[in-house]
């Protein structure tokens, strides 16, 4: 199986900083990655697929980047509606598997 | 609008079955590979099954291959989850999830609400 490891596990910033969160596969996934916002008690959010492709309605201060075994998810700008937990999956390979998590707190 | 609603959680004894509805609306559901994913309370995301558009591939996490079996129907623009031989570390919300394409090994783009699923004596 593919492991995704994510870093770092939990992060504080204040709203309007510049964030990145990066994702580590256990092998090549080429581009086969999507970054996933959860915020507590709701429904899982794709935000970026094929690595670097925004999803329609995802705001532009979220963009995604890598290629391989490392990928990043930026947000820039910090809004107080971003606080939350993010995931990265990759589908390159079967099972599918997720990172662990970061969450993102308001400093 | 895409809305993915699932049905047939609830509390459930260790051993025995539960099947899970997801009703589909605002695409072509033949279209699109669908997907479940589960959350144990306090936990992270895990992948658990997935199907193609057309139903003929399906694809398992090792942890319920043998027990849980996915399918679709598309007149109904329906999948289902159905779980056998129920374990208490298979109590987690659990997500139906619609993939981009036809091809179950592609991205998420659309998730349901989620539905709880209590496996205790």
């Amino acid at each position: 199986d593919i492991q995704m490891t994510q870093s770092p596990s939990s992060l504080s910033a204040s709203v309007g900083d510049r964030v990145t969160i990066t994702c580590r596969a256990s092998q090549d996934i080429n581009n086969y990655l999507v970054w996933i916002q959860q915020k507590p008690g709701k429904a899982p959010k794709s935000l970026i697929y094929d690595a670097s492709s925004l999803q329609s309605g995802v705001p532009s201060r979220f963009s995604g980047s890598g290629s391989g075994t490392q990928f990043t998810l930026t947000i820039t700008n910090l809004q107080p509606e971003d606080f939350a937990t993010y995931f990265c999956q990759q589908y390159h390979n079967y099972p599918l598997t997720f990172g662990g998590g970061t969450k993102l707190e308001i400093k | 609008e895409v809305q993915l609603l699932e049905s047939g959680g609830g509390l459930v004894q260790p051993g025995r079955s539960l099947r899970l509805s997801c009703a589909a609306s605002g695409f072509t559901f033949s279209y699109s590979a669908m997907s479940w994913v589960r959350q144990a309370p306090g936990k992270g995301l895990e992948w658990v099954a997935g199907i193609s558009g057309s139903g003929g591939a399906t694809y398992y996490a090792d942890s319920v291959k043998g027990r849980f079996i996915v399918s679709r129907d598309n007149s109904k623009n329906t999948a289902y989850l159905q779980m056998n031989s129920l374990r208490v570390e298979d109590s987690a919300v659990y997500y139906c999830a619609k993939n981009s394409k036809l091809a179950a090994r592609a991205p998420v783009d659309y998730w349901g609400l989620g539905t709880l699923v209590t496996v205790s004596s």
